[in-house]
Protein backbone atom coordinates (compact mmCIF):
# COMPACT_ATOMS: atom_id res chain seq x y z
CA UNK A 1 0.00 0.00 0.00
CA UNK A 2 1.27 3.14 -1.31
CA UNK A 3 2.19 5.97 1.77
CA UNK A 4 1.53 9.48 2.18
CA UNK A 5 2.41 10.99 -0.41
CA UNK A 6 3.33 15.38 -0.61
CA UNK A 7 4.30 17.42 -3.31
CA UNK A 8 6.00 19.36 -4.29
CA UNK A 9 9.11 18.11 -1.63
CA UNK A 10 10.42 21.43 -2.02
CA UNK A 11 9.70 25.14 -2.80
CA UNK A 12 10.95 28.61 -2.93
CA UNK A 13 8.38 31.16 -2.92
CA UNK A 14 9.78 35.34 -2.15
CA UNK A 15 7.36 37.37 0.75
CA UNK A 16 3.73 38.18 -0.10
CA UNK A 17 3.39 35.21 -2.73
CA UNK A 18 1.12 32.46 -1.90
CA UNK A 19 1.86 28.62 -1.94
CA UNK A 20 -0.24 25.40 -2.01
CA UNK A 21 0.92 22.36 -0.97
CA UNK A 22 -0.83 19.22 -1.47
CA UNK A 23 -1.11 15.84 0.37
CA UNK A 24 -2.44 12.29 -0.92
CA UNK A 25 -3.50 9.87 2.05
CA UNK A 26 -2.43 6.12 2.11
CA UNK A 27 -6.01 4.74 0.56
CA UNK A 28 -8.74 4.46 2.71
CA UNK A 29 -7.64 6.85 5.30
CA UNK A 30 -10.32 9.87 5.27
CA UNK A 31 -8.94 12.21 8.05
CA UNK A 32 -5.82 14.14 6.85
CA UNK A 33 -3.72 16.44 9.36
CA UNK A 34 -1.49 19.10 8.67
CA UNK A 35 1.90 20.13 10.65
CA UNK A 36 4.09 22.98 10.78
CA UNK A 37 7.56 22.31 11.65
CA UNK A 38 10.11 24.84 12.35
CA UNK A 39 13.59 24.33 14.78
CA UNK A 40 12.41 27.70 17.24
CA UNK A 41 8.79 26.60 17.21
CA UNK A 42 8.63 22.76 16.49
CA UNK A 43 5.75 20.64 15.33
CA UNK A 44 2.64 22.73 15.64
CA UNK A 45 -0.48 21.51 14.27
CA UNK A 46 -2.38 23.13 11.74
CA UNK A 47 -5.84 21.66 10.59
CA UNK A 48 -7.12 18.32 10.16
CA UNK A 49 -9.87 17.49 7.72
CA UNK A 50 -12.55 14.56 7.63
CA UNK A 51 -14.74 14.05 4.84
CA UNK A 52 -14.23 17.66 3.38
CA UNK A 53 -14.90 19.21 6.68
CA UNK A 54 -12.36 21.00 9.21
CA UNK A 55 -12.85 19.44 11.88
CA UNK A 56 -9.70 20.60 14.28
CA UNK A 57 -7.53 23.26 13.72
CA UNK A 58 -4.85 25.12 15.38
CA UNK A 59 -3.72 28.71 16.91
CA UNK A 60 -2.57 29.81 12.70
CA UNK A 61 -3.81 33.02 12.05
CA UNK A 62 -6.23 33.35 8.66
CA UNK A 63 -3.29 33.25 6.08
CA UNK A 64 -3.38 29.71 6.43
CA UNK A 65 -6.33 27.52 5.30
CA UNK A 66 -6.84 24.15 4.15
CA UNK A 67 -9.39 21.93 2.13
CA UNK A 68 -10.01 18.34 1.59
CA UNK A 69 -11.24 17.07 -2.04
CA UNK A 70 -13.89 13.79 -1.49
CA UNK A 71 -11.53 11.17 -2.59
CA UNK A 72 -9.76 12.79 0.34
CA UNK A 73 -6.72 14.75 -1.04
CA UNK A 74 -6.00 17.50 0.97
CA UNK A 75 -4.43 20.85 0.17
CA UNK A 76 -2.64 23.62 2.34
CA UNK A 77 -3.02 27.24 0.70
CA UNK A 78 -0.56 30.12 2.65
CA UNK A 79 -1.32 33.51 0.92
CA UNK A 80 0.82 36.49 1.87
CA UNK A 81 4.04 34.59 2.58
CA UNK A 82 6.26 35.92 5.26
CA UNK A 83 9.69 34.99 6.25
CA UNK A 84 8.36 33.10 9.39
CA UNK A 85 6.60 30.76 6.92
CA UNK A 86 9.73 29.19 5.91
CA UNK A 87 9.66 25.34 7.64
CA UNK A 88 8.92 21.70 7.08
CA UNK A 89 5.12 21.27 6.34
CA UNK A 90 4.00 17.81 7.12
CA UNK A 91 1.01 16.39 6.10
CA UNK A 92 -0.48 12.61 8.30
CA UNK A 93 -3.18 10.77 7.37
CA UNK A 94 -5.35 7.98 9.27
CA UNK A 95 -8.43 6.09 9.33
CA UNK A 96 -10.08 8.22 12.12
CA UNK A 97 -12.72 7.00 14.12
CA UNK A 98 -12.66 9.65 15.95
CA UNK A 99 -11.26 8.46 19.38
CA UNK A 100 -8.30 9.37 19.06
CA UNK A 101 -6.68 6.04 19.36
CA UNK A 102 -5.64 6.11 15.02
CA UNK A 103 -2.18 5.96 14.42
CA UNK A 104 -1.47 8.97 11.88
CA UNK A 105 1.03 8.29 9.29
CA UNK A 106 3.55 11.02 7.65
CA UNK A 107 4.34 11.98 4.70
CA UNK A 108 8.24 13.32 4.04
CA UNK A 109 6.89 17.05 3.90
CA UNK A 110 7.12 20.13 2.40
CA UNK A 111 10.30 22.12 2.65
CA UNK A 112 9.02 25.82 1.74
CA UNK A 113 11.73 28.70 1.75
CA UNK A 114 10.50 32.07 1.72
CA UNK A 115 13.26 34.70 0.43
CA UNK B 1 -5.51 21.59 27.72
CA UNK B 2 -3.13 19.22 27.10
CA UNK B 3 1.01 18.77 26.43
CA UNK B 4 4.32 17.48 26.81
CA UNK B 5 7.54 18.26 27.86
CA UNK B 6 10.59 16.26 26.58
CA UNK B 7 13.72 16.61 29.39
CA UNK B 8 16.41 17.10 27.04
CA UNK B 9 16.82 18.68 23.48
CA UNK B 10 19.92 16.15 23.05
CA UNK B 11 21.19 13.26 24.29
CA UNK B 12 24.06 11.03 23.51
CA UNK B 13 24.51 7.14 24.14
CA UNK B 14 27.29 4.73 23.76
CA UNK B 15 26.80 1.95 21.05
CA UNK B 16 24.95 -0.79 23.01
CA UNK B 17 24.49 1.63 25.78
CA UNK B 18 20.49 1.45 27.64
CA UNK B 19 18.57 4.61 25.79
CA UNK B 20 16.67 6.57 27.94
CA UNK B 21 14.38 9.66 26.48
CA UNK B 22 12.22 10.81 29.13
CA UNK B 23 8.76 12.22 28.51
CA UNK B 24 6.24 14.29 31.00
CA UNK B 25 2.42 15.12 29.55
CA UNK B 26 -0.49 17.07 31.38
CA UNK B 27 -3.28 15.95 30.21
CA UNK B 28 -7.08 16.64 31.51
CA UNK B 29 -8.18 13.84 30.89
CA UNK B 30 -7.12 10.37 30.37
CA UNK B 31 -4.29 10.76 27.45
CA UNK B 32 -3.40 8.78 24.36
CA UNK B 33 0.70 9.09 24.13
CA UNK B 34 2.78 8.10 21.03
CA UNK B 35 6.53 8.15 20.08
CA UNK B 36 7.33 9.24 17.06
CA UNK B 37 10.81 9.22 15.14
CA UNK B 38 12.23 11.57 12.15
CA UNK B 39 15.39 10.83 10.40
CA UNK B 40 16.94 13.59 8.41
CA UNK B 41 14.86 14.86 5.92
CA UNK B 42 11.93 12.41 6.38
CA UNK B 43 8.79 12.67 7.91
CA UNK B 44 7.86 11.08 11.00
CA UNK B 45 7.11 7.12 11.89
CA UNK B 46 5.35 5.96 14.30
CA UNK B 47 7.42 3.87 16.92
CA UNK B 48 4.73 3.32 19.49
CA UNK B 49 1.42 3.85 21.27
CA UNK B 50 -0.07 3.96 24.39
CA UNK B 51 -4.05 3.87 24.26
CA UNK B 52 -4.95 2.53 27.80
CA UNK B 53 -4.60 -1.19 26.98
CA UNK B 54 -1.91 -2.35 28.90
CA UNK B 55 0.85 0.42 30.33
CA UNK B 56 4.40 -1.31 29.20
CA UNK B 57 4.17 -0.83 25.77
CA UNK B 58 6.43 -2.24 23.08
CA UNK B 59 7.39 -0.58 19.82
CA UNK B 60 9.08 -1.44 16.67
CA UNK B 61 13.09 -1.53 16.57
CA UNK B 62 13.34 -2.48 20.21
CA UNK B 63 12.02 0.22 21.98
CA UNK B 64 9.16 0.42 24.73
CA UNK B 65 7.84 2.65 26.96
CA UNK B 66 6.24 2.62 30.02
CA UNK B 67 3.33 5.12 31.12
CA UNK B 68 3.07 5.71 34.93
CA UNK B 69 0.25 7.79 35.80
CA UNK B 70 1.60 8.90 39.12
CA UNK B 71 4.23 10.18 37.35
CA UNK B 72 2.55 11.72 34.36
CA UNK B 73 5.48 9.82 32.38
CA UNK B 74 5.80 7.81 29.17
CA UNK B 75 9.65 7.72 29.05
CA UNK B 76 11.31 6.02 26.07
CA UNK B 77 13.81 3.11 26.62
CA UNK B 78 16.20 0.51 24.23
CA UNK B 79 18.37 -1.77 26.25
CA UNK B 80 21.06 -1.69 23.75
CA UNK B 81 21.69 1.44 21.54
CA UNK B 82 22.40 0.97 17.28
CA UNK B 83 23.91 3.46 15.08
CA UNK B 84 20.66 3.18 13.35
CA UNK B 85 18.79 4.45 16.37
CA UNK B 86 20.28 7.85 15.52
CA UNK B 87 17.52 10.41 15.09
CA UNK B 88 15.13 13.10 16.94
CA UNK B 89 12.58 11.47 19.32
CA UNK B 90 8.98 13.41 19.38
CA UNK B 91 6.71 12.32 22.50
CA UNK B 92 3.19 12.78 21.64
CA UNK B 93 0.03 13.55 23.03
CA UNK B 94 -4.08 12.99 22.07
CA UNK B 95 -6.32 13.74 24.87
CA UNK B 96 -10.48 14.93 23.92
CA UNK B 97 -10.67 12.72 21.08
CA UNK B 98 -9.75 13.25 16.99
CA UNK B 99 -6.57 13.52 15.77
CA UNK B 100 -5.19 17.35 17.49
CA UNK B 101 -1.78 16.10 18.41
CA UNK B 102 0.60 18.05 20.87
CA UNK B 103 4.17 17.35 20.16
CA UNK B 104 7.10 17.86 22.65
CA UNK B 105 10.08 19.71 21.13
CA UNK B 106 11.80 16.80 20.52
CA UNK B 107 15.15 14.72 21.57
CA UNK B 108 18.00 14.27 19.07
CA UNK B 109 19.95 11.37 19.52
CA UNK B 110 23.46 10.49 19.37
CA UNK B 111 25.00 7.52 19.12
CA UNK B 112 28.32 7.47 19.72
CA UNK B 113 30.46 4.42 18.73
Amino acid sequence: KAGVTQTPRYLIKTRGQQVTLSCSPISGHRSVSWYQQTPGQGLQFLFEYFSETQRNKGNFPGRFSGRQFSNSRSEMNVSTLELGDSALYLCASSLSSGSGTDTQYFGPGTRLTVL
Amino acid sequence: AQSVTQLGSHVSVSEGALVLLRCNYSSSVPPYLFWYVQYPNQGLQLLLKYTSAATLVKGINGFEAEFKKSETSFHLTKPSAHMSDAAEYFCAVISGGYQKVTFGTGTKLQVIP
